[in-house]
């Protein structure tokens, strides 16, 4: 299976803030890699798709970027409904997997 | 509107079974892989299984494959997973969520709570 290591597990952020999360394949994956967003109790939301195109209907803060097996989500100035854990996951093998997924948390 | 329903969990003793059921409304069921996705409490999403359209393919995770079943009928417009043999940590709760463009799972269920414990 590959495996999808994200980074950091958990952040401490204010308003306004810009935050990056990392998600690293172990092999290559070409763009499949899409990002979601979790809020306690809810279902997640697609927020990115195959690396850094955006979905429909999510705001212009959130972009993706890929160099290599490295994926990267950045939240450009952080609002208050951003606070909730993000999750990457791949598509390109036929078993697909997450990341352990990251708690951005308010400071 | 799209709508995605799971349903048939509960509490079951380890070494027992159940079937959750997906029932789907608002798109072209037929022609749409859905999936299992499972989250134990308080930890991260964990894809289960995958079936897509016409059943011509299925596939599972590593710790469910020879114990879980995925299918469908979309007459009812509906997917199931039968698990059997169930461990205590397949204590979760289980979302379908189906395939959209790119490889992604756009839409999601609310989930149904599997409790395996004696």
């Amino acid at each position: 299976d590959i495996k999808m290591t994200q980074s950091p597990s958990s952040l401490s952020a204010s308003v306004g803030d810009r935050v990056s999360i990392t998600c690293r394949a172990s092999q290559s994956i070409s763009s499949y890699l899409n990002w979601y967003q979790q809020k306690p109790g809810k279902a997640p939301k697609l927020l990115i798709y195959a690396a850094s195109s955006l979905e429909s209907g999510v705001p212009s803060r959130f972009s993706g970027s890929e160099s290599g097996t490295e994926f990267t989500l950045t939240i450009s100035g952080l609002q208050p409904e951003d606070f909730a854990t993000y999750y990457c996951q791949q598509s390109y093998s036929t078993l697909w997997t997450f990341g352990q997924g990251t708690k951005v948390e308010i400071k | 509107e799209v709508q995605l329903v799971e349903s048939g969990g509960g509490l079951v003793k380890p070494g027992g079974s159940l079937r959750l059921s997906c029932a789907g409304s608002g798109f072209s069921f037929s022609s749409s892989g859905i999936n299992w996705v499972r989250q134990a409490p308080g930890k991260g999403l964990e894809w289960v299984s995958s079936i897509s359209s016409r059943s011509t393919y299925v596939d599972y995770a590593e710790s469910v494959r020879g114990r879980f079943t995925i299918s469908r009928d979309d007459a009812k417009n509906s997917v199931y997973l039968q698990m059997n043999s169930l461990r205590a940590d397949d204590t979760a709760l289980y979302y379908c969520a189906r395939n959209s463009h790119h490889a992604t799972m756009e839409f999601w269920g609310q989930g149904t709570l599997v409790t395996v414990s004696s």
